[in-house]
This record gives structure tokens, sequence and C-alpha cells, in this order.
């Protein structure tokens, strides 16, 4: 069966310090998988995704960078923490190829505080 | 732009009531409509909706697509206390992306 692992857990960063977010699924071969950030909560609201090694698609504008090194691997990075960095970020993984709809699955979660 | 739009954002009832949760959207190429429930950490898969009309059924847990209207809603009957969360919908797109509403808060009193 498919895990995914998701880490570190939490976080507590200085603004203006580098972040790095790392996940790996097993189970399964070329994924798709996802950086998602929620904030208060709330909504996901996707960061990027990645259809294969070194392809990354980024959805929002941000200090936020992304690597896919391996094919089950995705990493989070930033080179410089801002305040509104703060947020729970959830990597996911979904199949490469279905032929109607995809679920979607997702790792723990880790906090991130930015002080 | 994909939207994603669930109503209410939050709900208090008792336990045994019934509620009824709401997901519309406007999207391009859409493949799914999702339902995940979130309570401490990372969604939880409920249902996965592609046609139109067919009641999906888990236990109390209910939910049904309208492919014409552009809506999903999702149903819980004789609720409890476990049922507090998060319930969040999504719809899938070409390219496997998923976008997510904004998530309804429920909150089930005893």
């Amino acid at each position: 069966s498919q895990t995914i692992h998701q880490w570190p857990a939490t976080l507590v960063q200085p603004v203006g310090s580098p972040l790095s977010l790392e996940c790996t699924v097993e189970g399964t071969s070329n994924p798709n998988l996802y950086w998602y950030r929620q904030a208060a909560g709330r909504g996901l609201q996707l960061l990027f995704y990645s259809v294969g090694i070194g392809q990354i698609s980024s959805e929002v504008p941000q200090n936020l960078s992304a690597s896919r090194p391996q094919d089950r691997q995705f990493i989070l990075s930033s080179k410089k923490l801002l305040l509104s960095d703060s947020g729970f970020y959830l990597c996911a993984w979904s199949l490469a190829k279905s032929s109607s709809g995809n679920t979607i699955y997702f790792g723990e979660g880790s906090w991130l505080t930015v002080v | 732009e994909d939207k994603v739009v669930q109503s209410p954002l939050s709900l208090v009832v008792h336990e045994g009531d019934t509620v009824t949760l709401n997901c519309s959207y406007e999207v391009t190429n859409f493949r799914s409509l999702l339902w995940y429930k979130q309570e401490k950490k990372a969604p939880t898969f409920l249902f996965m909706l592609t046609s139109s009309g067919i009641e999906k059924k888990s236990g109390r847990l209910s939910s049904i697509l309208d492919k014409k209207e552009l809506f999903s809603i999702l149903n819980i009957t004789a609720t409890q206390t476990g049922d507090s969360a998060i319930y969040l919908c999504a719809v899938e797109t070409s390219g496997s992306r998923l976008t997510f509403g904004e998530g309804t808060q429920l909150t089930v009193n005893p």
C-alpha cells in the first residue's frame, strides 16, 4: 500500500531564515506530487505541483520554491522566510494517470511558525 | 481562474441533527469533485464524485453531484460529536490539479 511521509511536523523559524520541508511517497511510481498551504484552518491553497522529476508548476508568486530531485521526493524550500509564510503545509500525492477522477492523499502536515 | 465556493463557512448543531453542506464550482475541464474531512491534521478522503445524480453513501454520510448546476452537497444524518471537523470540497481539473474551497467548520454539540 502507498504511504506518504512529511517532516518536520512542527517548525519555529525566525524571519529571514531558510526553510526546507521534505515529503516522500512509498508504494507507487511516478506519482503526481503537491504542496498545499492552509492558513487559519481554512481552505487549502495549492502552491506547487509536479507530474515528474524536475517538472514543477508554481501556482502563486511567492518566496517559496519546490524541487523534485527523485521520483517520490518533493521538497519545499525558502531562502528567507517571511512572517506571512506561517501556516500549515501539506504534501499530497495522486496517481499519475486515471481514466476519470483522481483521489489525492495527504501527508500529516507541517506546522510552520515564523517569528 | 478555477473557483470552488463552500457554504456555510461554519455551522453549529446538536447531536442527532441532520446537516447539509454545499459546494459550488466554476472550473475549466472538470474531472471530479472530492469531499474531505479534516480534524486535527491531514484531510481524510470521504467521496469522489464524477457523474451527476449518483449518490455516494458511507454510513451516515452521503453526497451527490449536479454537473448541470455545478454543485455538490454533503449530507450527514444523526450527527455525532465525532463529526465535528472542517469539511473540504475540492474539484479536480485536467492535469490532476485540485482546487479547494474554504471549507465548512462543523461543530456538533452534545
